[in-house]
């Protein structure tokens, strides 16, 4: 399995501003994914990160909103731009084990909006 | 679309055993997973069922599955406080990474 890390793990924010979240995988994986659970609702794939392209994006979630980067195979960032109270949740990052499709995820980062 | 649903919460006593139950919808599914969520936690793997096995054992955890009534259970036995959380039901298919999961059934222990 995977050991993966997020920064922040929790942060509240101002409406209107931007949040970068970090996540560090510690070894080398094809397939990288964003998710976001909101307050008692299930995960929500916002998209898949890809390695040297642009992120494929799920339907309701477009690149202007949750930018992402995936500058190498450990690394990814989404960005949770120009914030509104409805965009507070716990984002996740996720990664692809190596078998049976199993993934892995982050501890998550809870995201506040006021 | 796909969907998949499960109860949303599940009270048991320390020492019995605990019956989550999952329905889906996508008959093409080609794994059924568990995913266990403790507070402030992400979601760690519990087990997974390949969709043309009925059974699974895995220590305490034993996983049935009825393939065509689409309905998945995890049970745990001899539960623990430890075990409190809250338990997502998923389904995937082969190489396209996308899984659904349920809304999460938060199970309470009672010592």
């Amino acid at each position: 399995s995977a050991v993966i890390s997020q920064k922040p793990s929790r942060d509240i924010c101002q409406r209107g501003t931007s949040l970068t979240i970090q996540c560090q995988v510690d070894s080398q994986v094809t397939m990288m994914f964003w998710y976001r659970q909101q307050p008692g609702q299930s995960l929500t794939l916002i998209a898949t990160a890809n390695q040297g392209s642009e992120a494929t994006y799920e339907s309701g979630f477009v690149i202007d909103k949750f930018p992402i980067s995936r500058p190498n195979l450990t690394f990814s960032t989404l960005t949770v731009s120009n914030m509104s109270p409805e965009d507070s949740s716990i984002y996740l990052c996720s990664v692809a084990g190596t078998e049976e499709d199993t993934q892995y995820f982050g501890p998550g980062t809870r995201l506040t909006v006021l | 679309g796909e969907d998949v649903e499960q109860s949303l919460f599940l009270s048991v006593r320390e020492g019995d055993s605990s019956v989550i139950n999952c329905t889906y919808t996508d008959s093409s599914s080609t794994y059924l997973y568990w995913y266990k969520q403790e507070p402030g936690a992400g979601l760690q793997l519990l087990t997974y069922i390949f969709s043309n096995m009925d059974m699974k054992q895995d220590q305490r955890l034993t996983v049935l599955l009825n393939k065509k009534d689409k309905h998945l259970s995890l049970r745990i036995a001899d539960t623990q406080t430890g075990d409190s959380a809250i338990y997502f039901c998923a389904e995937g298919n082969t190489g396209g990474f996308k899984t659904i999961f349920g809304a999460g059934t938060r199970l309470f222990v009672k010592a």
